[in-house]
């Protein structure tokens, strides 16, 4: 079983659709999650950091769920530059300075 | 401006030849680190060091090595010794610690002729 385990997608949706992504993690002592976004043949990009009070960034929402391992991410209201590939990563713990990246979600939003 | 910078952006090799990627930031981050990105795949972890003068392997170093000589560079040679040397290559840096994000470079990509 991978550490890291994403929805293995792909997901297409029409825009203004609501999405949502999930990822499972096997190290309960991990210490830091976050959501990177990646274009195609390009680098990753820190898209946002979630913690488990849950945080919200205009129309991206992220949420832990410690007790269940697992994180998600949901888009609302869909746009075309949406279209990218989600990864989810996870720091820390019994891997202290390391970080275990997911293999990622595609998301592809139609007109 | 602040960021990473890896250098080339398109490298081609022969078979059995050595080669060296190289990786500078000026954020002045103690961590960096080396990535592995296979088409359709997720990244690998090859090498990574939180400190000057200090690395560790990661999941996929067989076939690599790296130096951390200087805070601001890290650079990757990827060795005859590695099988499938073909992939895209990834350096990121972060402050260190388990509570802190990585940023990317732009990576290097490698093909082996």
């Amino acid at each position: 079983r991978k550490e890291v385990e994403q929805d293995p997608g792909p997901f297409n949706v029409p825009e203004g659709a609501t999405v949502a992504f999930n990822c499972t993690y096997s190290n309960s002592a991990s210490q830091s999650f976050f959501w990177y976004r990646q274009d195609c043949r390009k680098e990753p990009k820190l898209l946002m950091s979630v913690y488990s009070s849950g945080n919200e960034d205009g129309r991206f929402t992220a949420q832990l769920n410690r007790a269940s391992q697992y994180i998600s991410l949901l888009i609302r209201d869909s746009k075309l530059s949406d279209s990218a590939t989600y990864l989810c990563v996870v720091n820390g713990g019994t891997n202290a300075g390391k970080s275990t990246f997911g293999d990622g979600t595609t998301l592809t939003v139609k007109p | 401006d602040g960021g990473i910078t890896q250098s080339p952006k398109y490298l081609f090799r022969k078979e059995g030849q050595n080669v060296t990627l190289s990786c500078e930031q000026n954020l002045n981050h103690d961590a960096m680190y080396w990535y592995r990105q296979d088409p359709g795949q997720g990244l690998r972890l090859i090498y990574y060091s939180q400190i000057v003068n200090d690395f560790q392997k990661g999941d996929i170093a067989e076939g690599y090595s790296v130096s951390r000589e200087k805070k601001e560079s890290f650079p990757l040679t990827v060795t005859s010794a590695q099988k499938n040397p073909t992939a895209f290559y990834l350096c990121a840096s972060s402050i260190g610690g388990d509570y802190n994000e990585q940023f990317f470079g732009p990576g290097t990509r490698l093909t082996v002729l």
